[in-house]
């Protein structure tokens, strides 16, 4: 099947340390790949995206995430978390030519003071 | 542009009865998806819609569900004969042509549903 996995249900990290959400995908195809965050009581919101041009995808807020086809993985990472950085994050996959977006299950990403 | 708005935002109802949760798209925007999102999971989707035409839809969605997009604007989405099962987080979401390779989707708030 074709699907993204994460690999953390959960992330704890310091404010001010780098941050590393993890995401492999199944695809036969080149897939499309997403981020997207969730916070509590608020709308999803696109991060970024890998649309099979450049590997490396800069997003908003300093995320950026690196298509690895031989590791087929796409991991999110920032320099140095912070505080408003405290969400759900979710790996999402598209197959080409389709419309609909499959979910990981997403990662809780924990900022410690 | 004031992004996708979905109404009501909460929705308590007994099992059995029928409800229907509504989306207003950005205005620009041709395409609208619906997606639900139980809890601790990630959204799945649901169906989504060209303009008025409804080009998609998942085996989620079954006999009791439907929706609606009349004139290509608003959508509607009905549920019959809520089952428990049914309690979830209903995410609209709305995009231009092009698809999201091109733009991206916005996604709407939500409307939380809860069947007692």
């Amino acid at each position: 099947a074709q699907s993204v996995t994460q690999l953390d249900s959960h992330v704890s990290v310091s404010e001010g340390t780098p941050v590393l959400l993890r995401c492999n995908y199944s695809s036969s195809y080149s897939p499309s790949l997403f981020w997207y965050v969730q916070h509590p009581n608020k709308g999803l919101q696109l991060l970024l995206k890998y649309t099979s041009a450049a590997t490396l995808v800069k997003g908003i807020n300093g995320f950026e995430a690196e298509f690895k086809k031989s590791e087929t993985s796409f991991h999110l990472t920032k320099p140095s978390a912070h505080m408003s950085d405290a969400a759900e994050y979710f790996c999402v996959f598209r197959n080409f030519g389709n419309e609909k977006l499959t979910f990981g299950t997403g990662t809780r990403l924990t900022i410690i003071p | 542009d004031t992004g996708v708005s979905q109404n009501p935002r909460h929705k308590i109802t007994k099992r059995g009865q029928n409800v229907t949760f509504r989306c207003d798209p950005i205005s620009e925007h041709n395409r609208l998806y619906w997606y639900r999102q139980t809890l601790g999971q990630g959204p799945e989707f649901l169906t989504y819609f060209q303009n008025e035409a409804q080009l998609e839809k998942s085996r989620l969605l079954s006999d009791r569900f439907s929706a609606e997009r009349p004139k290509g604007s608003f959508s509607t989405l009905e549920i019959q004969r809520t089952e428990q099962g049914d309690s979830a987080m209903y995410l609209c979401a709305s995009g231009a042509t092009g698809g999201i390779s091109s733009y991206g989707y916005t996604f709407g708030s939500g409307t939380r549903l809860t069947v007692v």
